[in-house]
């Protein structure tokens, strides 16, 4: 069984911290994939990977960073937390195209 | 981009009913739609999906159907338990990059009461 792991569970951070929110996932898939959901927008593509050292923006990249040094592992960085930035943050994996996602248990983030 | 509209954003069902979840999609490139079924607290996880040169794909009480003419699919759950409650999402798939990355819905809240 696939598992895609984050790092924490909740985190709370003040305004103005950096940020760094992990996920691993254990069976060598290529795609990777950072998620905000908040309620009423459903789910919001920050950043993708389809490679290490890859990274693309989503459709919400500002505020957010990321990193893929290798290829189980994706960070996602907050460069300078906003309360805006409260939210439930998933990460996702993929072997490849037609093939849907496995998420993590996300990690809910509230900045003060 | 691709822009996926999902309705009903609630739906309310007594045990043993049917409910259908519909979603349209903007791209007519996209060309694989998996729905995903998130119970309260945890994680998404993918239920179905199907390809764009499937027309119907069934799984036990689940079944997707897709309509590319009209760019338009559908989730039918028959028999629904109080277990099937929670929200559901659709997406649609076209091409970014290198990748067939999906858009999703807004997310369907289904209750089913006893």
């Amino acid at each position: 069984d696939v598992k895609v792991t984050q790092s924490s569970r909740y985190l709370v951070k003040r305004t103005g911290e950096k940020v760094f929110l992990e996920c691993v996932q254990d069976m060598d898939h290529e795609n990777m994939f950072w998620y905000r959901q908040d309620p009423g927008l459903g789910l919001r593509l920050i950043y993708f990977s389809y490679d290490v050292k890859m990274k693309e923006k989503g459709d919400i990249p500002e505020g957010y960073s990321v990193s893929r040094e290798k290829k189980e592992r994706f960070s996602l960085i907050l460069e300078s937390a906003s309360t805006n930035q409260t939210s439930m943050y998933l990460c996702a994996s993929s072997p490849g195209d037609y093939y849907g996602y496995t998420f993590g248990s996300g990690t809910r983030l509230t900045v003060v | 981009g691709e822009n996926v509209e999902q309705h009903p954003s609630t739906l309310s069902v007594q045990e043993g009913d049917s409910a259908v979840i519909k979603c349209t999609y903007s791209d007519s490139a996209s060309n694989y739609f998996p729905w995903y079924k998130q119970e309260l607290g945890k994680r998404p996880q993918l239920i179905i999906d199907i390809r764009s040169n499937v027309g119907e794909k069934k799984d036990q009480r689940i079944a997707v159907t897709l309509n590319k003419t009209a760019k338009h699919f559908s989730l039918h759950i028959t028999e629904t338990q109080p277990e099937d409650s929670a929200v559901y999402f659709c997406a649609a798939s076209p091409r970014s990059g290198g990748s067939y990355i999906p858009t999703f819905g807004r997310g369907t809240s289904l209750i089913v009461h006893p």
